[in-house]
């Protein structure tokens, strides 16, 4: 299957800090870029999706000016935490599709936790 | 009522054995279907696509039923290795945007 990375793979930062984190297709063209979090024993939540060169649309519940979303090429989205806090502690795990129909590859997932 | 839903399980059952496992979606726009597995503190991996008529693959079948609105994975001669938590997933389409939905996955056990 395709090939989807993620870095960093885990991350720990103080409470107030901000963290990246990238996501890449590394041997296809993501026209689309998923963003979830997933808490312990809890289902993946998507918390927005992003098309190259657009703004990314957020789920309900999601604040856009925390969590921000850059999808500046086809191969490449990132995820900004702002201000963490330690209620942001999770499993953040990005996917990528090819096309509208086709199925999501997932990156390694970044487990972040904030102190 | 949640837009997919599934058994959370677990299902515990012994090696060899035959499991199957359904998820039911309310929104009968949807049109592609998928079946991933989820093994612990790991990313989503896909298991296969699932098609109108059925599709196989190895010891996996999977198959939609649109007029129920449902759609099953089956596992025959189960591995310990199957162990896992399978994901429905429904892509979901209007005539403004595709959303992807997840379901919160059975777990399935496979004991010795």
């Amino acid at each position: 299957g395709a090939v989807v990375s993620q870095h960093p793979s885990w991350v720990i930062c103080k409470s107030g800090t901000s963290v990246k984190i990238e996501c890449r297709s590394l041997d296809f063209q993501a026209t689309t870029m998923f963003w979830y979090r997933q808490f312990p024993k809890q289902s993946l939540m998507l918390m927005a999706t992003s098309n190259e060169g657009s703004k990314a649309t957020y789920e309900q519940g999601v604040e856009k000016d925390k969590f921000l979303i850059n999808h500046a090429s086809l191969t490449l989205s990132t995820l900004t935490v702002t201000s963490a806090h330690p209620e942001d502690s999770s499993f953040y795990i990005c996917s990528a599709r090819a096309g509208v129909t086709r199925e999501q590859y997932f990156g390694p997932g970044t487990r972040l936790t904030v102190t | 009522r949640k837009e997919v839903e599934q058994d959370p399980g677990p299902f515990n059952v012994p090696e060899g054995a035959t499991v199957a496992f359904n998820c039911t979606y309310s929104n009968s726009a949807s049109q592609s279907f998928f079946w991933y597995r989820q093994d612990c503190r790991k990313e989503p991996k896909l298991l296969m696509s699932v098609y109108s008529s059925g599709n196989e693959d190895g010891r996996f079948t999977a198959q939609l039923n649109r007029a129920s609105q449902y759609i099953s994975l089956l596992i025959r001669d189960s591995k310990l290795s199957d162990s896992a938590t399978y994901l429905c997933v429904v892509n979901m389409r209007n005539s403004s945007a595709s959303k992807i939905i997840f379901g919160s996955g059975t777990r399935l056990s496979i004991r010795p």
